[in-house]
C-alpha cells in the first residue's frame, strides 16, 4: 500500500520561503511521478507542478513559475516543494500526491498525502 | 477562475441518481481520455473515484460512473447515500503548459 507522509504545518511572513517535504512508501520511488496540489481554504484545488522522481525532471504550473522549485532525494524516497516569496494568498493546504507510473500516460492522482498547512501572516 | 466548469452546488434525495458536469475545452476534457474525479470530504484529503473518464480504482462502489461528450465530461452517482455528501473536483490532462487542471469543485447535499 503506497503511502505518502508530509512534513508540518508551518507559519510564515510574507516574502519569506517555505520547504515541505513529502516521504513516499510501499511502492517503487522512481517509477511514478509526484504532483504538488494546493487548496486554500474554503477554495478548489490548484495544480502546482509535477517532478519525475527518476529524473528530477519538473513542469511548473505557469502562475508559479518563478517562485516554486520541486526537487527530489532518491536515497531517502522524498520530494520537496519550495515555494519563495510568500504572499497572503499562498496560504492553503499543500498536498503531494502519486500521479501516474512514468512510462504511461495519463493524469489520475491515486494517492495523496495528509496535507500541510502554510499559513502566511505578519 | 478554473480552467474547467462545475456547477457550484447539486443536491438529491437518497436513493435517487444525480450528474455533475464538467466541462473544458479540445486542448482538455475534449482532447484526451485523460478526466479523473475525486470527492473529498471536509478536513480530509481528496479520494480518487473515476480515471481515463470511466474506470473505477478497486473498491470504488459501482454506483459512481464516467462518460465524456465533446469537451464535457460528467460523473453519475446512482442510489445516492447520505456518505456520498462531499465535494467533488474533475481533473484532466491538459496539452496547455500546465500539465493538469482542475474543476472549480461541486458540493453535493443529500437531502
Amino acid at each position: 500500500q503506497a503511502q505518502l507522509v508530509q512534513s508540518g504545518a508551518e507559519v510564515k511572513k510574507p516574502g519569506a520561503s517555505v520547504k515541505v517535504s513529502c516521504k513516499a512508501s510501499g511502492y517503487t520511488f522512481t517509477n511514478y511521478y509526484i504532483y504538488w496540489v494546493r487548496q486554500a481554504p474554503g477554495q478548489g484545488l490548484e495544480w502546482m507542478g509535477i517532478i519525475n522522481p527518476s529524473g528530477g525532471y519538473t513542469t511548473y504550473a505557469q502562475k508559479l513559475q518563478g517562485r516554486v522549485t520541486m526537487t527530489r532525494d532518491t536515497s531517502m524516497s522524498t520530494v520537496y516543494m519550495d515555494l519563495r516569496s510568500l504572499r497572503f494568498d499562498d496560504t492553503a493546504v499543500y498536498y503531494c500526491a502519486r500521479g501516474p507510473e512514468t512510462d504511461t500516460s495519463g493524469s489520475a492522482i491515486d494517492y495523496w498525502g495528509q496535507g500541510t498547512l502554510v499559513t502566511v501572516s505578519s | 477562475q478554473s480552467a474547467l466548469t462545475q456547477p457550484a452546488s447539486v443536491s438529491g434525495s437518497p436513493g435517487q441518481s444525480i450528474t455533475i458536469s464538467c466541462t473544458g475545452t479540445s486542448s482538455d476534457v475534449g482532447g484526451y481520455n485523460y478526466v479523473s474525479w475525486y470527492q473529498q470530504h471536509p478536513g480530509k484529503a481528496p479520494k480518487l473515484m473515476i480515471y481515463d473518464v470511466r474506470k473505477r480504482p478497486s473498491g470504488v462502489s459501482n454506483r459512481f460512473s464516467g462518460s465524456k461528450s465533446g469537451n464535457t465530461a460528467s460523473l453519475t452517482i446512482s442510489g445516492l447515500q447520505a456518505e456520498d455528501e462531499a465535494d467533488y473536483y474533475c481533473s484532466s490532462y491538459t496539452s496547455s503548459s500546465d500539465f493538469v487542471v482542475f474543476g472549480g469543485g461541486t458540493k453535493l447535499t443529500v437531502l
